[in-house]
């Protein structure tokens, strides 16, 4: 029973445009969302975080948005760049602090 | 600043052999994480150790897996018997603190891919 989903398995933008990654999650005691970023041949670095008491957090061109309601959060991405090609993993604190991930998008930005 | 070491790269094994896998975090890294990734899912914790004591092995089939993390530093992750399912990216990961912060810190290695044929 996946707790995170990640509906899109990929994603493909023009370069310059905004990239929309989407997440869904099924347990309302999540309370701390992270997304991570994985290059081929390299393991998951962490990207941007949120936790549950905000909706939105932004980090250059990087702005999570949470709405807890829907249990739904997405990545947005602007402008998008060719190196920001990649698999993104949406991730789920659960209780004890272990993450629970979705099963990532892969994201090709086109130039 | 040297990152999270893993080896070896790849593996390949027929099932019912056993598999040993290692790693070795940045130095001074007090949490290390053993995931496995299966393809197309997301990783998913196996054991979580603090120093050298276990955190977290609810997710770790016991009857086939085991770990150990010595002195506190390098640790292995070893399969015996491997079956068919257990074909999977298997990433270690450090972090220098714990709890939230030792999840957002967490630097990941390039993981050792096992095929069990």
């Amino acid at each position: 029973d996946q707790q995170v989903k990640q509906n899109s398995p990929s994603l493909s933008v023009q370069e310059g445009r905004i990239s929309i990654l989407n997440c869904d999650y099924t347990n309302s005691m999540f309370d701390y969302f992270l997304w991570y970023k994985k290059y081929p041949a390299e393991g998951p670095t962490f990207l941007i975080s949120i936790s549950s008491i905000k909706d939105k957090n932004e980090d250059g061109r990087f702005t999570v948005f949470l709405n807890k309601s829907a249990k739904h959060l997405s990545l947005h991405i602007v402008p998008s760049q060719p190196g920001d090609s990649a698999v993104y993993f949406c991730a789920a604190l659960e209780y004890g602090n272990k993450l629970v991930f979705g099963a990532g998008t892969i994201l090709r930005v086109k130039s | 600043e040297a990152g999270v070491a893993q080896s070896p790269r790849y593996k390949i094994i027929e099932k019912r052999q056993s598999v040993a896998f290692w790693c070795n975090p940045i130095s001074g890294h007090a949490t290390l994480y053993w995931y496995q990734q299966i393809l197309g899912q997301g990783p998913k914790l196996l054991i979580q150790f603090q120093n050298n004591g276990v955190v977290d092995d609810s997710q770790l089939p016991k009857d086939r897996f085991s770990a150990e993390r010595l002195k506190g530093v390098d640790s292995t992750l070893k399969i015996q018997p491997a079956k068919l399912e257990d074909s999977a990216v298997y990433l270690c990961a450090s972090s220098l603190g714990w709890g939230l912060a030792g999840v957002t810190e967490a630097f990941f290695g390039q993981g050792t891919r096992l095929t069990v044929v």
